[in-house]
């Protein structure tokens, strides 16, 4: 069955980067675009941008460009999300999803807190 | 690009129906057939209840609808069970391969 696995939670100091991560499984990850969907505590779903695993072509979503970066390695099925100069406000659960268009399976999700 | 917009709650009486409104532009809603729905739990993943309007994928129950009409699309939920209590987001294709999502409606089931 299709699934994606995404690395554990992570506390980060503001002004440093992270690095999440989204292995897929039970399918070819090259078929589907990769997304990055975030959800800040009490907040609703943000589009961040997305990946085509098979060209390594990304979108990202205006709010972010200049800090985000997505890769992929096909080698091991795995995405990534990095996204740098973390402020408190980037305190969410990043999930990564897979889509033709829609999103029909969703990572577990990964909580990143950035404090002092 | 803006989120698209819902209502923040909706409520019903069990087996009564809902709908859910979220509107957008032209540049989204309006010129895309691409507009999907998920239900959120909390502490759990979305999950996808209609897609491309109106499909609804195996396994989602048939009181579960979608549809458009020009910039707004809508949710329609009839026969409503407390498991229905959850929040729903609607989500779009829009310009220069961007996706947005709205800003998510929390249902209440009486």
């Amino acid at each position: 069955q299709v699934q994606l696995v995404q690395s554990g939670a992570e506390v980060k100091k503001p002004g440093a980067s992270v690095k999440v991560s989204c292995k897929a499984s039970g399918y070819t990850f090259t078929d589907y675009y990769i997304h990055w969907v975030r959800q800040a505590p009490g907040q609703g779903l943000e589009w961040m941008g997305r990946i085509n695993p098979n060209s390594g072509g990304t979108n990202y979503a205006e709010k972010f460009q200049g800090r985000v970066t997505m890769t992929r390695d096909t080698s091991i099925s795995t995405a990534y999300l990095e996204l740098g100069r973390l402020i408190s406000d980037d305190t969410a659960v990043y999930y990564c999803g897979r889509t033709r268009v829609h999103f029909d399976s969703w990572g577990q999700g990964t909580l990143v807190t950035v404090s002092s | 690009q803006s989120a698209l917009t819902q209502p923040p709650s909706a409520s019903g009486s069990p087996g009564q129906s809902v709908t859910i409104s979220c509107t957008g532009t032209s540049s989204d809603v309006g010129g895309y057939n691409y507009v999907s729905w998920y239900q959120q739990h909390p502490g759990k993943a979305p999950k996808l209840m209609i897609y491309e309007v109106n499909k609804r994928p195996s396994g989602v129950p048939d009181r579960f609808s979608g549809s458009k009409s020009g910039n707004t699309a809508s949710l329609t939920v009839s026969g409503l069970q407390a498991e229905d209590e959850a929040d729903y987001y609607c989500n779009s294709y829009a310009d220069n391969n961007n996706l947005v999502f709205g800003g998510g409606t929390k249902l209440t089931v009486l």
